[in-house]
């Protein structure tokens, strides 16, 4: 079974534009998951989609948003781009059924540099 | 409330020691406690998770000790390899509705040849 795909994989952007990454689940997932990892903030949790629908929400701005497709893939977007943005941003996917206590796979991350 | 603590930061163990991991929660309606082992360019995997009603779980060389009075839950390895230089971090989540985890900041493990 392919495991998570994130795509770009490496991103460079400068401040104030946009950004769009994409996320393809495991096969028969439902359920993607989108996470900043920062050296100053550690892994931080952004939003759960299920079902084409946001399922939960972490603590960032609204220029973080997100959606997912009917085939279950997700893209993040990020507006006006600040410098903090720089980071490594991971998507998980799980079958989206039996809540926190359910595996995650995680993909290898889109690295954002914000210059 | 939502913060976990991780410590160290950084360890260091000679090949065939015990590698020790602690974290510590404050918020008690937390009911799942994942580690996740990451190495360089991938991202996390899960290694093993404890819920508060176990007092302790090993799945290998890897085990969870979870005091839940204290609040603290603290990943093992025993008999460290070099192949488990990575970095490790304890979550937390609450709930049956959804993936929701606070992580702590991550420890950096080296195991020495």
């Amino acid at each position: 079974k392919a495991g998570v795909t994130q795509t770009p994989r490496y991103l460079i952007k400068t401040r104030g534009q946009q950004v769009t990454l994409s996320c393809s689940p495991i096969s028969g997932h439902r359920s993607v998951s989108w996470y900043q990892q920062t050296p100053g903030q550690g892994l931080q949790f952004l939003f759960e989609y299920f079902s084409e629908t946001q399922r939960n929400k972490g603590n960032f701005p609204g220029r973080f948003s997100g959606r997912q497709f009917s085939n279950s893939r997700s893209e993040m977007n990020v507006s006006t781009l600040e410098l903090g943005d720089s980071a490594l941003y991971l998507c998980a996917s799980s079958y989206g059924l039996a809540g926190p206590k359910e595996t995650q796979y995680f993909g290898p991350g889109t690295r954002l540099l914000v210059l | 409330q939502q913060q976990v603590k991780q410590s160290p930061q950084s360890l260091i163990v000679q090949k065939g020691g015990i590698s020790i991991i602690n974290c510590a929660y404050e918020n008690t309606a937390f009911d799942y406690f994942p580690w996740y082992q990451q190495f360089p360019g991938k991202g996390p995997a899960l290694l093993i998770a404890i819920r508060p009603d176990v007092s302790e779980k090993k799945e290998g060389r890897f085990t969870i000790s979870f005091n839940k009075s204290a609040k603290q839950f603290s990943l093992h390895i025993m008999d460290s390899q070099p192949g488990d230089s990575a970095t490790y971090f304890c979550a937390a989540s609450r709930g049956n509705y959804g993936q929701n985890f606070v992580f702590g900041p991550g420890t950096r493990l080296s195991v020495l040849p």
